[in-house]
């Protein structure tokens, strides 16, 4: 069965501390991983996508990362702001024809305390 | 990036009543369009998958008679919740991609979401 999991459910930070969120995968055939962050009452907004070959890739103060032998991913950010609390989602695309292959992970809800 | 744009953001409707949700590219053509519901704190739930000129292809357990969708043309599909009730608030959001050739690992680009309250 295609599964997506992430760690933790939600979490807490100080402003300024860095923080790292799990996504853990049971998707196949693999297509790509992508991670989102959606603020509240708003739709997702894409920050990373990467595909079987690649392992880091950063987009500012984010960067993911992929271990295809493990299936798993981990998005870290650093130096968190204020900015940053959001729900993280991340997302598993199988290839295949079928949008029903995309699978959602359940989020991080990120909570960043001044 | 290219830009969803999705109308009304939040509606608020008696039940029994019908409401409509668009969802609009604005600089590229959506081949295809996503139809996606989410519940409080939890995760999007794909509702629907709509090509364009094509009739909409439904998940298990939605009900196509109550959940209308059109997608007549390459910038515009609407979702078209009839005789809403309570259970039926939400937050909805569609997404779109052009996979003209084929390209399923194109990107897909979300709406903002409508916060549909059933009253």
């Amino acid at each position: 069965k295609n599964q997506v999991e992430q760690s933790p459910q939600s979490l807490i930070i100080l402003e300024g501390k860095n923080c790292t969120l799990q996504c853990n995968y049971t998707v196949s055939p693999f297509s790509n991983l992508r991670w989102y962050k959606q603020d509240t009452g708003r739709g997702p907004v894409s920050l990373t996508i990467m595909t079987f070959s690649e392992n880091t890739k950063s987009n500012g103060r984010y960067t993911a990362t992929l271990d295809a032998d493990t299936k798993q991913s981990s998005l870290h950010i650093t130096a968190s702001q204020l900015s940053d609390s959001a729900s993280y989602i991340c997302v598993v695309s199988a290839r295949g024809s079928s949008a029903s292959k995309i699978i959602f992970g359940s989020g991080t809800r990120l909570s960043i305390r001044p | 990036g290219a830009v969803v744009s999705q109308h009304p953001s939040w509606v608020i409707c008696k039940s029994g009543t019908s409401v409509k949700i668009e969802c609009r590219s604005l600089d590229f053509q959506a081949t295809t369009m996503f139809w996606y519901r989410q519940f409080p704190k939890q995760s999007l739930m794909l509702m629907a998958t709509s090509n364009e000129g094509s009739k909409a292809t439904y998940e298990q357990g939605v009900e196509k008679d109550k959940f209308l969708i059109n997608h007549a043309s390459l910038t515009l599909s609407t979702l078209t919740v009839t005789s809403a009730h309570p259970e039926d608030s939400s937050f909805y959001i569609c997404s779109a991609r052009d996979n003209r050739g084929g390209a399923w690992n194109t990107e897909a680009f979300f709406g903002q979401g409508t916060r549909l309250t059933v009253v």
